[in-house]
């Protein structure tokens, strides 16, 4: 079936240092593949998506791109800001036809604390 | 504007009572879903649906049960409330069954069973 495996957190960084958060997935087929956002407090929110091999999803300077040959989409930003301290998941979409059509299955989550 | 909404936010109840959380979507979207969040494991799903009368299990549904009456609403009820059922719990909602289709996400409710 349908796996994600996250980066172990929490992760750390002082202000506008560069960010990375290893996602990597096991499917079968063309998953659409997502990253999600939850603030404290709040419920997950859509950060940004790839709907296919090559995509690259960038929203709010964070991107990540779909990577089928080492099935990864890992989620990068450049310099990280105090407001971006929140958790991060990784998800993937189930393919059409398959008994995973239509659900997401996530990854565990990724704590990222941002210093000032 | 279009919004997903919980109720309770949040409830502390006792092992064995019932207990149903609610669910109520305006984005007009055919699927729903119920998940729970507990640290180390990410989201889990509950339970799904791909439009009325319609329900499905998902992966950690024991003691947990849905209907669907109305395009709106998928309330989850706990039969008899155990206290591994302490959770956050989440409502979903997307637009036809597709798998590039995002989901929408509620507030949330955290659920303390005593």
């Amino acid at each position: 079936g349908n796996s994600v495996t996250q980066m172990e957190g929490p992760v750390t960084l002082s202000e506008e240092a560069f960010l990375t958060i290893n996602c990597t997935y096991t499917a079968t087929g063309y998953p659409s593949l997502f990253w999600y956002v939850q603030y404290p407090g709040e419920g997950l929110q859509l950060l940004l998506k790839a709907t296919k091999a090559d995509d690259k999803g960038s929203n709010k300077g964070f991107e990540a791109t779909y990577r089928k040959e080492t099935t990864s989409f890992h989620l990068e930003k450049g310099s990280v800001q105090v407001s971006d301290s929140a958790v991060y998941f990784c998800a993937l979409g189930g393919n059409a036809g398959g008994t995973s059509y239509g659900k997401l299955t996530f990854g565990q989550g990724t704590i990222l604390t941002v210093h000032p | 504007d279009a919004e997903i909404t919980q109720s309770p936010r949040h409830k502390i109840t006792e092992t064995g009572r019932q207990v149903t959380l609610a669910c109520h979507q305006t984005w007009n979207h055919n699927n729903m879903f119920w998940y729970r969040q507990d640290l180390g494991h990410g989201l889990r799903l509950i339970h799904y649906s791909y439009g009325v009368q319609d329900t499905n299990k998902g992966e950690v549904s024991d003691g947990y049960s849905v209907s669907r009456s109305n395009t709106e609403d998928l309330p989850l009820t706990l039969e008899s409330a155990a206290s591994s059922q302490t959770s956050v719990y989440f409502c979903a909602s997307s637009e036809v069954a597709g798998g590039q289709n995002e989901q929408f996400f509620g507030p949330g409710t955290r659920l303390t069973v005593l």
